[in-house]
C-alpha cells in the first residue's frame, strides 16, 4: 500500500527560527509532491509543489526533494506566529490518476 | 491560484435527510474533481474521483449509493449525502487540478462544507 508519513509532531519553534518539516513516501517512481498548510477549521492551501530533485525556494519557504531517499521536506525561515498551522505533505503516486495521498500532518506552533 | 468554491459552507440537518454539496471551479474547467472527507484531528481521506461525462470512481470502503456524485459540467460537481446519519458528520472538501492533462498536477481546494447531522 502506498503511504505518506510525516513527523508526528507537534512542533514548536520560537518566532524567527527555522521550522523543518519532513515527509517520506513509499513509491520510488512518484513524480509530484506538495506541501499544503491548513488552519484550524479551514481547507488546505497549497504552499509549494516540487517535481525534481533538489531545492525549490519561494519566499520564506524552501521545499527539498530527494527521490533516492524518498523524502521531501519543507523549511520555513523566519517563522512567524501566523505560520502556526497544520502542514500536510501530499504525493501523487504513479498510476493514481492525479489523486493526492496525504500524510497525517504536522502541527506547527510558532511561539511569539 | 485557481479558485474553487463550495456551497454551502455549513449545514446542519436531521438524521435521515439528504444533503447536497456543490463544488465549482470558477476560472477554469475541470474534467476531474476530487471529494475528500476530514474528521477532527485527522488528515484528508479521498472519498471519490468525480469525472465529467462518466461515473465517479469511489475509494474502497466508500458507499457509492450513499454518497452520490454527479459531475454535471466542466465547472460543477455535486456530492449528495443520502439518508445522512450522525456518523456522516464531517468536513467535506472538494479539489480540482488546475490544468487537465498537464503533468503539473497542482490541486486547489474549495473552502469546505461542515456537515453536522443531528
Amino acid at each position: 500500500q502506498k503511504e505518506v508519513e510525516q513527523n508526528s509532531g507537534p512542533l514548536s519553534v520560537p518566532e524567527g527560527a527555522i521550522a523543518s518539516l519532513n515527509c517520506t513516501y513509499s513509491d520510488r517512481v512518484s513524480q509530484s509532491f506538495f506541501w499544503y498548510r491548513q488552519y484550524s477549521g479551514k481547507s488546505p492551501e497549497l504552499i509549494m509543489s516540487i517535481y525534481s530533485n533538489g531545492d525549490k525556494e519561494d519566499g520564506r519557504f524552501t521545499a527539498q526533494l530527494n527521490k533516492a531517499s524518498q523524502y521531501v521536506s519543507l523549511l520555513i525561515r523566519d517563522s512567524q506566529p501566523s505560520d502556526s498551522a497544520t502542514y500536510l505533505c501530499a504525493v501523487i503516486f504513479s498510476g493514481s490518476a492525479r489523486q493526492l495521498t496525504f500524510g497525517s500532518g504536522t502541527q506547527l506552533t510558532v511561539l511569539p | 491560484g485557481a479558485v474553487v468554491s463550495q456551497h454551502p459552507s455549513r449545514v446542519i440537518c436531521k438524521s435521515g435527510t439528504s444533503v447536497k454539496i456543490e463544488c465549482r471551479s470558477l476560472d477554469f474547467q475541470a474534467t476531474t474533481m476530487f471529494w475528500y472527507r476530514q474528521f477532527p484531528k485527522q488528515s484528508l481521506m479521498l472519498m471519490a474521483t468525480s469525472n465529467e461525462g462518466s461515473k465517479a470512481t469511489y475509494e474502497q470502503g466508500v458507499e457509492k449509493d450513499k454518497f452520490l456524485i454527479n459531475h454535471a459540467s466542466l465547472t460543477l460537481s455535486t456530492l449528495t449525502v443520502t439518508s445522512a446519519h450522525p456518523e456522516d458528520s464531517s468536513f467535506y472538501i472538494c479539489s480540482a487540478p488546475q490544468r487537465a492533462g498537464s503533468s503539473y498536477n497542482e490541486q486547489f481546494f474549495g473552502p469546505g462544507t461542515r456537515l453536522t447531522v443531528l
